[in-house]
């Protein structure tokens, strides 16, 4: 497997426009989490989703910050409109119930967001 | 909602030597601890994890202990390498109900040469 894979790495873009970041999860794993990773603030959990449903969003900052998972293979991050203060690398995870019942994360390479 | 506290925030040891990480967790009910490694411009790898029911793990040249009645967990690298340096974040989250994991603000090893 090609791991979890990440759109774009890179993404600069001026202040007002939107943004969408796109995360395809390791297949067979039910379970997708985005984080954001800042100096200030660490890792942060934004959203995770079980079998395509959002069961808790209430890391998501505002309402500017939307997610969807249309299927088991694609989830999307928007920001609309952007701001400065959301530049920040934005990891997208997928994950499985492990043997033990445990929350095994394996993490894609990141979005590596800049808003001027 | 959990709380994860990492020391030291930073951590510079010579090659050869070990290095010691150390987490404490506010919620009793947690009872998995996984241990991600970052590298310059990479995602968190699992290095390592230990669940509630054991005491210390080791896998090669690290290891983890977990004291579960004073809610702390270590990492343990011993004979560090160059290859060592990087980002290492703790984690804790519960079994069932809650498959959120709770990060360490994350401690930057510097392996010398």
């Amino acid at each position: 497997d090609a791991g979890v894979i990440q759109s774009p790495r890179h993404e600069v873009t001026e202040m007002g426009q939107e943004v969408t970041l796109r995360c395809k999860p390791i297949s067979g794993h039910d379970y997708l989490f985005w984080y954001r990773q800042t100096m200030m603030r660490g890792l942060e959990l934004l959203i995770y989703f079980n079998n395509n449903v959002p069961i808790d969003d209430s890391g998501m900052p505002e309402d500017r910050f939307s997610a969807k998972m249309p299927n088991a293979s694609f989830s999307t991050l928007k920001i609309q409109p952007s701001e400065p203060r959301d530049s920040a690398v934005y990891f997208c995870a997928s994950s499985f119930l492990g043997g033990s019942g445990a929350n095994v994360l394996t993490f894609g390479a990141g979005s590596r967001l800049t808003v001027l | 909602g959990e709380n994860v506290e990492q020391h030291p925030s930073t951590l510079s040891v010579q090659e050869g030597d070990s290095a010691v990480i150390k987490c404490t967790y506010s919620d009793s009910a947690s009872n998995y601890f996984p241990w991600y490694k970052q590298e310059l411009g990479k995602g968190p790898q699992l290095i390592i994890d230990i669940r509630s029911n054991v005491g210390e793990k080791k896998d090669q040249r690290i290891a983890v202990t977990l004291n579960k009645t004073a809610k702390h967990f270590s990492l343990h690298i011993t004979e560090t390498q160059p290859e060592d340096s990087a980002v290492y974040f703790c984690a804790a989250s519960k079994k069932i109900g809650d498959y959120k994991l709770s990060f360490g603000a994350g401690t930057t090893v510097t392996v010398r040469a």
